[in-house]
């Protein structure tokens, strides 16, 4: 089985710190993915990644970034935490092969920022 | 531009009555479809995809879904509840280029009760 796994389920931080959230998986996956969930919403697409350095922005970068280094590896930053980016943080990754599309998704980091 | 609109946010259900979700897309070439259910406190987990075989999709837990070209419908079915389906349940649909990205519905929350 895909396993997703993200560092964190629950954060606490201070409008203006530097937040670090890291991602990891098991399968070999290409392509990885940050979205932000909000009620009412739905999932949003922060950046995602098709290879290793490689980046690409998404509906909603602003006051976001990323590092992907390493294979397995997709991190998401935020350079000065902000009230409104208090929200649920969903990491996911996919094959890059033809009709596997379907992408396999972490548990979440929840992020209170106050 | 390809989307998915969930035509309900909330539904509610009595255990062991018919589930029905709604789903209606847009696409200017053949779709990927896909449900992913999201427990509380959990990430999203596939429940079926449609990548243009059999229209009728079955899936997990007893869930399937028909895709209807006609009606640009893709609605998820399930013939009889039960309490531990009560979660979160999203219509999504491939968008394609780079990376292979997925577009959200805003969630249909399926409430079951005794």
């Amino acid at each position: 089985d895909v396993k997703v796994t993200q560092s964190s389920r629950y954060l606490v931080k201070r409008t203006g710190e530097k937040v670090f959230l890291e991602c990891v998986q098991d399968m070999d996956h290409e392509n990885m993915f940050w979205y932000r969930q909000d009620p009412g919403l739905g999932l949003r697409l922060i950046y995602f990644s098709y290879d290793v350095k490689m980046k690409e922005k998404g509906d909603i970068p602003e006051g976001y970034s990323v590092s992907r280094e390493k294979k397995e590896r997709f991190s998401l930053i935020l350079e000065s935490a902000s009230t409104n980016q208090t929200s649920m943080y969903l990491c996911a990754s996919s094959l890059s092969a033809p009709g596997a599309y379907e992408q396999y998704f972490g548990p979440g980091t929840r992020l209170t920022v106050t | 531009a390809q989307s998915v609109t969930q035509l309900d946010s909330h539904v509610s259900v009595s255990e062991g009555t018919p589930v029905l979700l709604r789903c209606n897309y847009s696409s200017s070439y053949s779709p990927s479809l896909f449900w992913y259910v999201q427990h509380p406190n959990k990430g999203l987990q596939l429940l079926l995809k449609y990548t243009s075989a059999a229209t009728l999709v079955k899936g997990i837990n007893g869930f399937e879904a028909e895709f209807k070209k006609s009606e640009t419908s893709f609605h998820l079915t399930k013939p009889s509840a039960h309490m531990s389906d009560a979660a979160e349940y999203f219509c999504v649909v491939r968008i394609g280029g780079g990376g292979n990205k997925l577009t959200f519905g805003t969630g249909t929350q399926l409430k079951v009760e005794l």
